[in-house]
């Protein structure tokens, strides 16, 4: 069955940085585009970052971009999130996403929607 | 970037009831819309995709309809495992943005 279990989360200071990791297992990994959404305490949803199937294309949230960097390692099947310059307002839980569509013999064009979520890493930044 | 409106916040309805829940975005998204359902401490799951297709074993009770700019999710009878939060989100344009929410809540 498909899984994706976040990991790296913490309480950390403001200015620093921190990575998160998203490990994946029940899919073919390297066939999905992938996102980091995340969800403040008593708050909605947010979407961060998405990364394409093979990594070469990724597109941020303006309130992240130039702070966050997504990447993946389909050999490890592994997403990563490193977050550096950590502000109190990134305080939340973050989960990696699966896109709907994995890529078939002709296509790999994403979705843009999610069917399966890890449960999440909570992120604290705070002094 | 396209905001998500959900209305109500919060929908109190009895068991059986049926419950209306609307998602409204700025500027048209076409169909590019899906409804998501969360638990609390759970992950959310993914009920609805252009804007009225069902995702994947989700029961027939669940509809989605709408386009452009007003959508609606609804449940035609209520469930106990469906009191929840409930987001829509678009996709149509970057950045992906998600609704505040709409809970539904045991009357």
């Amino acid at each position: 069955q498909v899984q994706l279990v976040e990991s790296g989360g913490g309480v950390v200071q403001p200015g620093r940085s921190l990575r998160l990791s998203c490990a994946a297992s029940g899919f073919t990994f390297s066939s999905y585009a992938m996102y980091w959404v995340r969800q403040a305490p008593g708050k909605g949803l947010e979407w961060v970052a998405d990364i394409s199937y093979e990594g070469s294309r990724k597109f941020y949230a303006d309130s992240v971009k130039g702070r966050f960097t997504i990447s993946r390692d389909n050999s490890k099947d592994t997403l990563y999130l490193q977050m550096n310059s950590l502000r109190t307002e990134d305080t939340a839980v973050y989960s990696c996403a699966r896109d709907w569509s994995g890529c078939s013999s002709t296509s790999c064009q994403p979705s843009y929607y999610f069917d399966y979520w890890g449960q999440g890493t909570l992120v604290t930044v705070s002094s | 970037e396209i905001v998500m409106t959900q209305s109500p916040a919060t929908l109190s309805v009895s068991p059986g009831e049926r419950a209306t829940l609307s998602c409204r975005a700025s500027q048209s998204v076409s169909n590019n819309l899906a409804w998501y359902q969360q638990k609390p401490g759970q992950a959310p799951r993914l009920l609805i995709y252009g804007a009225s297709t069902r995702a994947t074993g989700i029961p027939a009770r669940f509809s989605g309809s709408g386009s452009g700019t007003e959508f609606t999710l609804t449940i035609s009878s209520l469930q106990s495992e469906d009191f929840a939060v409930y987001y829509c989100q678009q996709y149509n344009n970057w950045p992906l943005t998600f609704g505040g929410g709409t809970k539904v809540e045991i009357k």
